[in-house]
């Protein structure tokens, strides 16, 4: 498809399982950004990839939280031994060229949900 | 650290009513983005305000960046219930740091 893609949309975890999040950015963007997104709030920066460099990760809450772009295309979000706080809705967006100044392009975000 | 804050942070009008909205910030901005946002999917962008004092019309839309380019207003003209959903605005130089949204309501 022409836009972001992520999946999956839902996901149920139990507290302390590991889950993995999908992100297919629009083919060529160069950046890509991930967000966290409580209920009701704006959306939080989690890290930021230029292809395949991660130059920011200073939204990740702990080491926990896991991102990579091993190839400079698709990205995955990766949550270890998930808390209920984690809960929420993540977002990634690509821009077409380097940083942020430009437009994000978001996916519909996958929604967690941590039992 | 910049933040940007939203105000108000709820509103619920009846077609047809005028609304302004605003983001504020303590800090210089390149530029301002405006996002809106539905239940369930992504934030969309709506404009980007470069110019301190640009004012940017979008139909009913009017959006506004302050002259010291530290804020941004966006009015709306007769509203309508399409427009019921979250804005957002979002500035920054490397990575856009978003408010935490105004969230519409229009009622029919």
């Amino acid at each position: 498809g022409a836009g972001v893609s992520q999946s999956p949309r839902y996901k149920v975890a139990k507290r302390g399982q590991d889950v993995a999040l999908r992100c297919d950015p629009i083919s060529g963007h160069v950046s890509l950004f991930w967000y966290q997104q409580a209920l009701g709030q704006g959306p939080e920066f989690l890290t930021y990839f230029q292809n395949e460099a991660q130059l920011d990760k200073s939204g990740l809450p702990s080491d926990r939280f896991f991102a990579e772009r091993p190839e400079g295309s698709v990205s995955t979000l990766k949550i270890q031994r998930t808390q209920q706080e984690d809960s929420a809705v993540y977002l990634c967006a690509s821009v077409r060229l380097a940083g942020g100044a430009g437009e994000l392009f978001f996916g519909e975000g996958s929604r967690l949900t941590v039992l | 650290t910049q933040l940007l804050e939203q105000s108000p942070q709820f509103l619920s009008i009846q077609e047809g009513e005028n609304l302004t909205v605003y983001c504020n910030s303590s800090s210089v901005f390149s530029s301002l983005q405006w996002y809106r946002q539905e239940p369930g999917e992504g934030p969309v962008l709506l404009v980007t305000v470069v110019t301190g004092g640009e004012v940017k019309k979008l139909k009913r839309l009017t959006f506004q960046f302050g002259d010291a380019r530290k804020d941004s207003s966006l009015h709306i003209t007769a509203a309508q219930t399409g427009d019921t959903g979250l804005y957002l605005c979002a500035g920054g130089y490397n990575k856009l740091i978003f408010g935490a949204g105004t969230r519409l309501a229009v009622h029919p």
